[in-house]
């Protein structure tokens, strides 16, 4: 149990464009879904915490309008990156809530902005 | 601030060694979870410990919670290249249910 789909795997995009990405809970309902951020050979970055049909709360330094999450069902939260910038290339990874703190992690995504 | 340690920060062994890694905080953990990751993949949740003193073993895989709830241990038996990843073990954030992650213990086994 406790599933977390994450899709595209790889996406490749031009500068300005814009790209979404999608988590989904498989097999369980997650009230809240985490978004993270990964460069090489670095440790997990929280971007922001989504939760199911309020606004997503983003870290700071984390600009809001450049990276839009939209929770709109208990098994589907959506990252939405715009205007794309080669330094948006990253890792990033979506992970669900079950219980208490426990986190189970999408595969993640990677993205090039050419 | 907390501060969150993970020892050693690299580790390469030979396949059927046993090692241990662990895990320091300056504050209590409100639960414990530890995580597996692999290169170009999401971390692997692999074990909650959430009473001081506790100890969980998965397979070859023992988890050790302090009496505190500050600092965690994993121990692992025989290891094999399949045990290869980095090992994290994220504190416990003030609000939403959020964990701060360290920069973990990047773990080699080689055949």
């Amino acid at each position: 149990g406790a599933v977390v789909s994450q899709h595209p795997s790889r996406v490749i995009c031009k500068s300005g464009t814009s790209v979404k990405i999608e988590c989904r809970s498989l097999d369980f309902q997650a009230t809240t879904m985490f978004w993270y951020r990964q460069f090489p050979k670095q440790s997990l970055m929280l971007m922001a915490t989504s939760n199911e049909g309020s606004k997503a709360t983003y870290e700071q330094g984390v600009e809001k309008d450049k990276f839009l999450i939209n929770h709109a069902s208990l098994t589907l939260s959506t990252l939405t990156v715009t205007s794309a910038h080669p330094e948006d290339s990253s890792f990033y990874i979506c992970s669900a809530r079950v219980t208490g703190h426990e986190q189970y992690f999408g595969p993640g995504t990677r993205l090039t902005v050419t | 601030t907390q501060l969150l340690e993970q020892s050693p920060q690299f580790l390469s062994i030979q396949e059927g060694e046993n090692l241990t890694v662990y895990c320091n905080s300056s504050s209590v953990f409100s639960s414990l979870q530890w995580y597996r990751q692999e290169p170009g993949e999401g971390p692997v949740l692999l074990v909650t410990v959430v009473t001081g003193g506790e100890v969980k073993k998965l397979k070859r895989l023992t988890f050790q919670f302090g009496d505190a709830r500050k600092d965690s241990s994993l121990h692992i038996t025989a290891a094999q290249p399949g045990d290869t990843g980095l090992y994290l073990c994220p504190q416990t954030g003030d609000s939403n249910y959020q964990l701060i992650w360290g920069a973990g213990t990047k773990l080699i086994i080689k055949p």
